[in-house]
């Protein structure tokens, strides 16, 4: 059974770069896309990017100057990186595993199967 | 102010029906699949419903899932106490990637 581990640290200051890393286990980092998704206190999800095992990414345009998803398929991790940080950053971080394809006729099928527990990031001089 | 509307909240009695409604475009749900998760207090998000209608292994078939046109809705029946979280719809957006709803706050009276 797969499961995801976000790691990083809690306490981030202003302007400075924002980085966590996802650990997947029991199963293999290929073959699945892989994502990114916050919470801010009280607030909705929302959707930060994802990127595909091969290395290839897509990013939510409003955050797309600022983040970096990357991945490592020797250490079965992905890693987040979000500079210029400020406390409307401050949110729970998810780390999830996604599904997605094309249904042809249908559309796009997208959806995360897998979340990790998720890890409190607080932006704070 | 999200890309899809879901009512902030919703309310029935136990063992009653309710269901949760996520409005959008043609950029998103009216061309692509829905899903929707389930967020208990504290926890993670859970995934409840993918494809518009499929309930992964281990979800009740209490919980179901629909779509028609640029709106889906999401159905509990048999209400629970334990049923009380958060629920979310989402989906692909052409412009604007992956998107969500802003959430529905599910009360059991």
């Amino acid at each position: 059974q797969v499961q995801l581990q976000e790691s990083g640290p809690g306490l981030v200051k202003p302007s400075e770069t924002l980085s966590l890393t996802c650990t997947v286990s029991g199963g293999s980092i290929s073959s699945y896309y892989w994502s990114w998704i916050r919470q801010p206190p009280g607030k909705g999800l929302e959707w930060i990017g994802y990127i595909y095992y091969s290395g290839s990414t897509n990013y939510n345009p409003s955050l797309k100057s600022r983040v970096t998803i990357s991945v490592d398929t020797s250490k079965n991790q992905f890693s987040l990186k979000l500079s210029s940080v400020t406390a409307a950053d401050t949110a729970v971080y998810y780390c999830a595993r996604l599904v997605m394809g094309d249904g042809y006729t249908q559309g796009i099928y997208y959806y995360m199967d897998v979340w990790g527990k998720g890890t409190t990031v607080t932006v704070s001089s | 102010q999200s890309v899809l509307t879901q009512p902030p909240s919703v309310s029935a009695a136990p063992g009653q029906k309710v269901t949760i409604s996520c409005s959008g475009s043609s950029s998103n749900i009216g061309n692509n699949y829905v899903s929707w998760y389930q967020q208990l207090p504290g926890t993670a998000p859970k995934l409840l419903i993918y494809d518009n209608n499929k309930r992964p292994s281990g979800i009740p078939d209490r919980f179901s899932g629909s779509k028609s046109g640029t709106s889906a809705t999401l159905g509990i029946t048999g209400l629970q106490t334990g049923d009380e979280a958060d629920y979310y719809c989402g989906t692909w957006d052409s412009s604007l990637g992956g998107v969500f709803g802003g959430g529905t706050k599910l009360t059991v009276l």
